[in-house]
């Protein structure tokens, strides 16, 4: 079993839906928590980061951490066609001084006109 | 801030030669760097982690007399695939991270490498 699951979807939405995202881990000790966006034949932007559990918001976005269930989610509002993309949750430990993270499968999104 | 940039943003090279990638963060100092491939639809696969003036630590798997890595300075690293071969055609990325050990990954815009 890996440590963070996500689903690789493709998930079609329409402009204007909102976009539901999630990913399940496994191991406790993960404290840090990041969604990313990927364009195709680009490296991963930041989108968001977040070590609470909570809701974080930023513009359209808004990042949710459980970790009593050990999910996160991630809610893109007003969905737009720029939205189109791979979004990959990563999350690292406390005590990994190196930061090194685990990443979901990266769940495709298109989002259609 | 936090940007990261990557050289060449793609090559390609004939069978047995090598190839250098470099990794720069511009705007701050990364103690730490990141060395991944990608292939297509897949997610990343860390292959090394290295730190400033330190030699590299490398992922199970992932054969460091071909994947050399070099993190000369707070603000560059290389990645230099020695005796290519096309099966190790693929995207690579790097990542740098700051001193704060709280702080997460901001990623390099990726290397096409083809091999003929």
């Amino acid at each position: 079993q890996k440590e963070v699951e996500q689903d690789p979807g493709p998930l079609s939405v329409p402009e204007g839906a909102i976009v539901s995202l999630n990913c399940t881990y496994s191991n406790s000790a993960f404290q840090y928590f990041m969604w990313y966006r990927q364009y195709s034949r680009k490296g991963p932007e930041l989108l968001m980061y977040t070590y609470s559990s909570g809701n974080k918001e930023d513009g359209r976005f808004t990042a949710q951490v459980d970790k009593s269930s050990k999910y996160i989610s991630l809610f893109i509002r007003d969905s737009q066609p720029s939205d189109s993309a791979t979004y990959l949750c990563a999350i690292h430990e406390a005590t990994d001084s190196w930061g090194k993270l685990q990443f979901g499968a990266g769940t495709q999104v298109v989002v259609t006109p | 801030g936090a940007v990261v940039s990557q050289h060449p943003s793609w090559v390609i090279c004939k069978s047995g030669t090598s190839v250098k990638i470099e990794c720069r963060s511009l705007d701050f100092q990364a103690t730490t760097m990141f060395w991944y491939r990608q292939f297509p639809k897949q997610s990343l696969m860390l292959m090394a982690t290295s730190n400033e003036g330190s030699k590299a630590t490398y992922e199970q798997g992932v054969e460091k007399d071909k994947f050399l890595i070099n993190h000369a300075s707070l603000t560059l690293s290389t990645l230099t695939v020695t005796s290519a071969h096309p099966e190790d055609s693929s995207f690579y990325i790097c990542s740098a991270r700051r001193q704060a050990s709280t702080d997460t990954q901001y990623f390099g815009p990726g290397t096409r490498l083809t091999v003929l």
